[in-house]
């Protein structure tokens, strides 16, 4: 079967840096996803990666390791805003979507 | 970057009534448009694939005769709620597929039937 995996709920200080692993196993793949997602609101896309390696934008990075089936996003001078949930999705063969459950982050001040 | 509307934002009926959302894509033409129900503190799960000017693909254990989704034209896809009934109140949110790969969201629509 397909699964997304990813720590359910992260805490962290205001200023500091994060890294929110996920881990994958799917039919196929056609590129990795993160979504930004505050509560009461759809995700907002944040990354794509579909080639080995970190993709930086900004104070968001995005890795990714296709042999080893494994993403992480990192996110430096953490600011309370970026208190969320961030949603791993990988895109299957079919091109749809398969989500992670997310990623709870807690800043702290 | 590309944008995608939904209306209404939230409405709140009456248990046996029809609600119909509509999607939008406004600055680009998306054949391909997906809906979405998120409940709380879960993830987003995929109810149907909407293709326009075919049928809906329903994933499975979604009641096609209940949620009729029609996407009559490259910018607009309507998703209608039949009889809704509490257990219907959620957030419904869609996405429109720009090219082969990049979704964009709609804000979402949160449905409260009483």
């Amino acid at each position: 079967g397909q699964n997304i995996d990813q720590p359910t709920e992260m805490t962290a200080t205001e200023g500091a840096i994060v890294q929110i692993n996920c881990t994958y196993q799917t039919s196929g793949f056609n590129g990795l996803f993160w979504y930004q997602q505050h509560a009461g609101e759809a995700p907002t896309f944040l990354s794509y990666n579909v080639l080995d390696g970190l993709e930086e934008k900004g104070r968001f990075s995005s890795f990714l390791s296709r042999s080893k089936g494994y993403s992480y996003l990192l996110l430096k001078e953490l600011q309370m805003k970026d208190s969320a949930s961030y949603l791993c999705a990988v895109m299957d063969s079919n091109y749809q979507l398969i989500w992670g459950a997310g990623t709870k982050l807690i800043i702290k001040p | 970057g590309a944008v995608v509307s939904q209306h209404p934002s939230w409405v709140i009926c009456k248990s046996g009534t029809s609600v119909k959302i509509e999607c939008r894509s406004l600055d680009f033409q998306a054949t391909t448009m997906f809906w979405y129900r998120q409940f709380p503190k879960q993830s987003l799960m995929l109810m149907a694939t909407s293709n326009e000017g075919s049928k809906a693909t329903y994933e499975q254990g979604v009641e096609k005769d209940k949620f009729l989704i029609n996407h009559a034209s490259l910018t607009l896809s309507t998703l209608t709620v039949t009889s809704a009934h509490p257990e219907d109140s959620s957030f419904y949110i869609c996405s429109a597929l720009a090219g082969d790969v990049e979704q964009f969201f709609g804000p979402g629509t949160r449905l409260t039937v009483l």
